[in-house]
């Protein structure tokens, strides 16, 4: 069946370093792909996607590229601020009987000091 | 556009009770899912509605039933609770089954303490 694997937490990082947060999938079909954070006490935001092979999604300076060579979706942000930290998740949807079906990570929590 | 809400947010429930959680979806979405995340973990698929019916279903006791309503809001129901039921549920919405994407947008979640 389909699964998402990403690198455990926690990952800490001081400001204006670079993040790099991995993520690797397996699928029968031809899933979309997503990166979600969750905010202490908050449910779950959509933080970017990617529909098919090559595309790269971004939003709010992190991007991921969606690789079917080596089934890979990895995050990354060229310089965290405090404000980044939180829960990322990564997800597949795939279609399934009746419409798609999302499926996650167990989440890695990442850490920005000042 | 109003987005996902969910109630209650938090509520607390003994071991053998019931319990009836409420989300009203994104409008113009008639996709409801329910996700189950335990603390630490992410989330885990309980079950899909679209246009009332479930079309989907996790790896998730027969205590756990849901219902969609014909204004697309829906309930997750929890027969019987077990302390290992504490989470928090999420409610997620989405445009169509099918053909209105695979995007899911979440509420904020209802916080459920079985004691």
């Amino acid at each position: 069946g389909n699964s998402v694997t990403q690198m455990e937490g926690p990952v800490t990082l001081s400001e204006e370093a670079f993040l790099t947060i991995n993520c690797t999938y397996t699928a029968t079909g031809y899933p979309s792909l997503f990166w979600y954070v969750q905010y202490p006490g908050e449910g779950l935001q959509l933080l970017l996607k990617a529909t098919k092979a090559d595309d790269k999604g971004s939003n709010k300076g992190f991007e991921a590229t969606y690789r079917k060579e080596t089934t890979s979706f990895h995050l990354e942000k060229g310089s965290v601020q405090v404000s980044d930290s939180a829960v990322y998740f990564c997800a597949l949807s795939d279609l399934w009987s009746g419409g798609f079906k999302t499926i996650f990570g167990a989440g890695t929590r990442l850490f920005v000091k000042a | 556009e109003t987005g996902v809400t969910q109630s209650p947010t938090h509520l607390i429930k003994t071991r053998g009770q019931q319990v009836t959680l409420r989300c009203s979806s994104q409008s113009g979405h008639n996709t409801v899912s329910w996700y189950q995340q335990a603390l630490g973990q992410g989330p885990q698929f309980i079950f899909q509605y679209y246009r009332e019916e479930e079309n989907g279903r996790g790896n998730f006791p027969p205590r756990f039933s849901g219902l969609q309503f014909p204004n697309y809001s829906s309930e997750l129901n929890v027969n019987a609770l077990e302390l290992d039921d504490s989470a928090l549920y999420l409610c997620a919405s989405s445009p169509s089954g099918v053909a209105g994407g695979n995007t899911i947008y979440f509420g904020e979640g209802s916080w459920l303490t079985v004691v």
